[in-house]
């Protein structure tokens, strides 16, 4: 399977509150777990990624975990900010077809 | 270190026109995958090249075409074009290829076909 799924599709957090994205992924041969953040007007950044030899990975505010055998993933942004609210996308590399597939993607929205 | 560029970034076409969209990688990037961004189907991958070479291909149909000259540069054609075009198109450059390595994308060019 090619699927990637990603919860919510939206999420309003109140500023400094916590905030974590949740993605499922059905390639089980799938190593490579990228976050993107993407903002108005602009194309996907990179913001964390994540590899099928490690359980969890963190940079400042934020962590990415990783489940392989439950085969989810998942974005965890601590201390949010103004500037946080952006799409965020999870992505797996599917090994068999060689591409990146993306979840559909979760609007966030920081509340001051 | 200059980011990866995309031209142009706007671009109105008609039904049945072809297009050419142009991407320049960052500097000592081989590799330049295409993705088609709407909101009904989000992100999906075209294809990926390699040192000029096409290394994979997406689910599209031949109607999109590409190619990746030695200055790893690379541009993407879409001939006979349809309503179902219209999108943001992203390319996003790596060191190493896709999937599994850093990818960084492009601003996009945005196509809407009338």
């Amino acid at each position: 399977g090619e699927n990637v799924e990603q919860h919510p599709s939206t999420l309003s957090v109140q500023e400094g509150d916590s905030a974590v994205i949740k993605c499922t992924y059905s390639d089980s041969a799938s190593n490579y777990f990228p976050w993107y953040k993407q903002e108005l007007g602009k194309g996907p950044q990179l913001i964390i990624d994540i590899r099928s030899n490690v359980g969890e990975k963190k940079d400042q505010r934020i962590a990415v975990t990783l489940n392989k055998t439950a085969k989810h993933f998942s974005l965890h942004i601590t201390e949010t900010q103004p500037e946080d609210s952006a799409v965020y996308f999870c992505a797996a590399a599917i090994q068999g077809a060689q591409k990146l597939v993306f979840g559909q993607g979760t609007r966030l929205t920081i509340n001051p | 270190k200059a980011g990866v560029t995309q031209t142009p970034r706007y671009l109105i076409k008609t039904r049945g026109q072809q297009v050419t969209l142009s991407c320049s990688p960052i500097s000592g990037h081989r590799s330049v995958s295409w993705y088609q961004q709407t909101p009904g189907q989000g992100l999906q991958f075209l294809f990926e090249y390699f040192s000029e070479t096409q290394r994979n291909k997406g689910n599209f149909p031949g109607r999109f075409s590409g190619r990746q000259f030695s200055n790893s540069r690379s541009e993407m054609n879409v001939s006979t074009l349809e309503l179902g075009d219209s999108a943001l198109y992203l390319c996003a450059s790596s060191i190493q290829g896709a999937p599994d390595n850093e990818q960084f994308f492009g601003p996009g060019t945005r196509l809407t076909v009338l």
